[in-house]
């Protein structure tokens, strides 16, 4: 166990609705990753969040969102849903130690859409 | 921009056999590189790690050494077992501009068979 927790595990939802997943950090991990899995597209960065600020973005579409509240946990947006976002999307927390971030994984929510 | 190749899958070995999984890597600077697991149906474990050059990163029998003049990172155990059957991702880490989002390779899915 990593200490990362996400909700859902699962969700299957229709193309056209929005879902919002949610992604608790480790205790005192003040950086949040979210990634997404796909086939096609293997692992890809899409966001990330420091102690509540945007901090890089990747290969995110516009139609995707996140944010990260006072607590510290994330969630992670998905809007206008296509078939093509169906996928595992992790977030990951992270320690930094000797100036090097070591990135801890939630056990990720697969989204299906039909 | 930083990429990771890994050698492609599937590989398929005998219990106690030696485990292989290439890696190599393009990056700036003086990146981190690691190994994440994946078993089925689960999220990324993290397996090992090494943050500078010659360093050897190791767990549970696996080991990697941070190659720099080779820019690689090959995974390595003497002998597999059943439950090492797994995909295995090489990822690296940025070392600057505050965010240190991993990039992946495309995984080597392992099976051992008995």
């Amino acid at each position: 166990d990593s200490g990362v927790t996400q909700t859902p595990k699962h969700l299957i939802t229709a193309t056209g609705q929005r879902v919002t997943l949610r992604c608790s950090p480790r205790s005192g991990d003040l950086s949040v990753y979210w990634y997404q899995q796909s086939l096609d597209q293997g692992l890809q960065f899409l966001i990330q969040y420091y102690n509540g600020e945007e901090r890089a973005k990747g290969n995110i579409l516009e139609r995707f969102s996140a944010q990260q509240f006072p607590d510290l946990h994330s969630e992670l947006n998905l809007s206008s849903l296509e078939l093509g976002d169906s996928a595992l999307y992790f977030c990951a927390s992270s320690v930094r130690t000797s100036g090097r971030d070591t990135q801890y994984f939630g056990p990720g929510t697969r989204l299906t859409v039909l | 921009g930083d990429s990771v190749t890994q050698m492609e899958g599937p590989v398929t070995l005998s219990e106690e056999a030696f485990l292989t999984i290439n890696c190599t890597y393009t990056a700036t600077g003086y990146p981190s590189l690691f190994w994440y697991v994946q078993y089925p149906g689960e999220g990324l474990q993290l397996l090992l790690k090494a943050t500078k050059a010659d360093d050897k990163g190791s767990n549970k029998g696996f080991e990697a050494t941070y190659r720099k003049e080779t820019t690689s990172f090959h995974l390595e155990k003497g002998s597999v077992q059943v439950s090492d059957s797994a995909v295995y991702f090489c990822a690296l880490s940025g070392n600057g501009a505050g965010s240190y989002q991993l990039t992946f390779g495309k995984g080597t899915k392992l099976s051992v068979i008995p």
